[in-house]
């Protein structure tokens, strides 16, 4: 099976911008998560989602969203970018729960 | 919520050597625990893991133990080897498909 993938790879944007990442899960897995990894902070969770529900929600601010699709793939969407958002967006994914398989990330850099 | 710590942040060792990482938590419903390897510049990827059920796991060169009345877990690494060098990371994951990672250890295997 192909593993999860996510889109784009990279990315630069300027401050106040919002941007989306996209992250298709292993074929049959119905969970996406999705984490923001810094240098020295580890992987913080942002949320989860579940035959297109978010289950599950960590303690970002609202400018953080996300949604999932039928076909399972998701979105998140981060709107009046800050500096402070520049890191590496992993998503994982996992049959209903359990083991998560984690793509490669989007870095995304804010100028 | 769930905590996870994680200990220690760095750790060298010589090629042969063994290496050991604790994790402890702070939720007893925590039931699953995996631990992930993330080399430069790749993804995580799932190494081993072990549930609440079970105390101790082992996958040829690396074992995980599980203290559930102490609410902490452990990776061993024997045998190491260079390529062994990577960031490790635990994790602990509730009921309901929600993961909490713990910083990271950056493992530094010295030939």
């Amino acid at each position: 099976k192909a593993g999860v993938t996510q889109t784009p790879r990279y990315l630069i944007k300027t401050r106040g911008q919002q941007v989306t990442l996209s992250c298709s899960p292993i074929s049959g897995h119905r969970s996406v998560s999705w984490y923001q990894q810094t240098p020295g902070q580890g992987l913080q969770f942002l949320f989860e989602y579940f035959s297109e529900t978010q289950r599950n929600k960590g303690n970002f601010p609202g400018r953080f969203s996300g949604r999932q699709f039928s076909n399972s793939r998701s979105e998140m969407n981060v709107s009046t970018l800050e500096l402070g958002d520049s890191a590496l967006y992993l998503c994982a994914s996992s049959l209903t729960s359990g083991t998560q398989y984690f793509g490669p990330g989007t870095r995304l850099l804010v100028l | 919520g769930e905590n996870v710590e994680q200990h220690p942040s760095t750790l060298s060792v010589q090629e042969g050597d063994s290496a050991v990482i604790k994790c402890t938590y702070s939720d007893s419903a925590s039931n699953y625990f995996p631990w992930y390897k993330q080399e430069l510049g790749k993804r995580p990827q799932l190494i081993i893991d072990i549930r609440s059920n079970v105390g101790e796991k082992k996958d040829q060169r690396i074992a995980v133990t599980l203290n559930k009345t102490a609410k902490h877990f452990s990776l061993h690494i024997t045998e190491t080897q260079p390529e062994d060098s990577a960031v490790y990371f635990c994790a602990a994951s509730i009921p309901g498909n929600q993961f909490y990672f713990g910083t990271g250890t950056s493992l530094t295997v010295i030939p």
